[in-house]
């Protein structure tokens, strides 16, 4: 039973777009959502964080939304740039400190 | 601060032996977790350790077995394997929680498991 989801395999942006990257949850009990960004042969990098009490989150380019009702949230990078080209994993953490991550998100800048 | 390191990069098995694989913390993380990346999948929480008790197991057999060292290193050690445990293993690494609260975890590079 997956409780994070990420449905979205791929996505392709040009770059200077806006990307928004889609997350879903099943469990009202998480605490905090992380989004972690992993390029090949390297082990994810933290990318951004929001609290459950929150609905918003911004760091530079990057802006996470929570929708608590809609147990969804989402990740925004504007401007992109050829170096968000990477896969993007959604992350729940619980009561215990336990995360469960999502299957991913493959994100590719177009030139 | 030093990043967080894993030994070897890649590794192959046999169906039935056993592995250990090696993890060095940054220094002053107290927790390391260890977590296995099947291809395609996100990567899916084995256990954690805190000063060396474990603290938490995600649902793998007890043929996963870790060890938590003073000097910031960790091991993971599987028995028995088994094909499905052909992955990529990742151990992160945290210390206090951050401003936002949440447990920013400090990953490896990750060690290649192939069991054939």
């Amino acid at each position: 039973d997956q409780q994070v989801k990420q449905n979205s395999p791929s996505l392709s942006v040009q770059e200077g777009r806006i990307s928004i990257l889609n997350c879903d949850y099943t469990n009202s009990m998480f605490d905090y959502f992380l989004w972690y960004k992993k390029y090949p042969a390297e082990g994810p990098t933290f990318l951004i964080s929001i609290s459950s009490i929150k609905d918003k989150n911004e760091d530079g380019r990057f802006t996470v939304f929570l929708n608590k009702s809609a147990k969804h949230l989402s990740l925004h990078i504007v401007p992109s740039q050829p170096g968000d080209s990477a896969v993007y994993f959604c992350a729940a953490e619980g009561p215990n400190d336990k995360i469960i991550f999502g299957k991913g998100t493959r994100l590719h800048i177009l030139p | 601060e030093t990043g967080v390191t894993q030994s070897p990069t890649h590794l192959i098995k046999t169906r039935g032996q056993q592995v250990t694989l090696r993890c060095s913390s940054q220094s002053g993380h107290n927790t390391v977790s260890w977590y296995q990346q099947a291809l395609g999948q996100g990567p899916q929480f084995i256990f954690q350790y805190y000063r060396e008790e474990e603290n938490g197991r995600g649902n793998f057999p007890p043929r996963f077995s870790g060890l938590q060292f003073p000097n910031y290193s960790s091991e993971l050690n599987v028995n028995a394997l088994e094909l499905d445990d052909s992955a990529l293993y990742l151990c992160a690494s945290s210390g206090t929680k951050g401003l936002s609260g949440a447990s920013t975890q400090y990953f490896g590079p990750g060690t290649r498991l192939t069991v054939l």
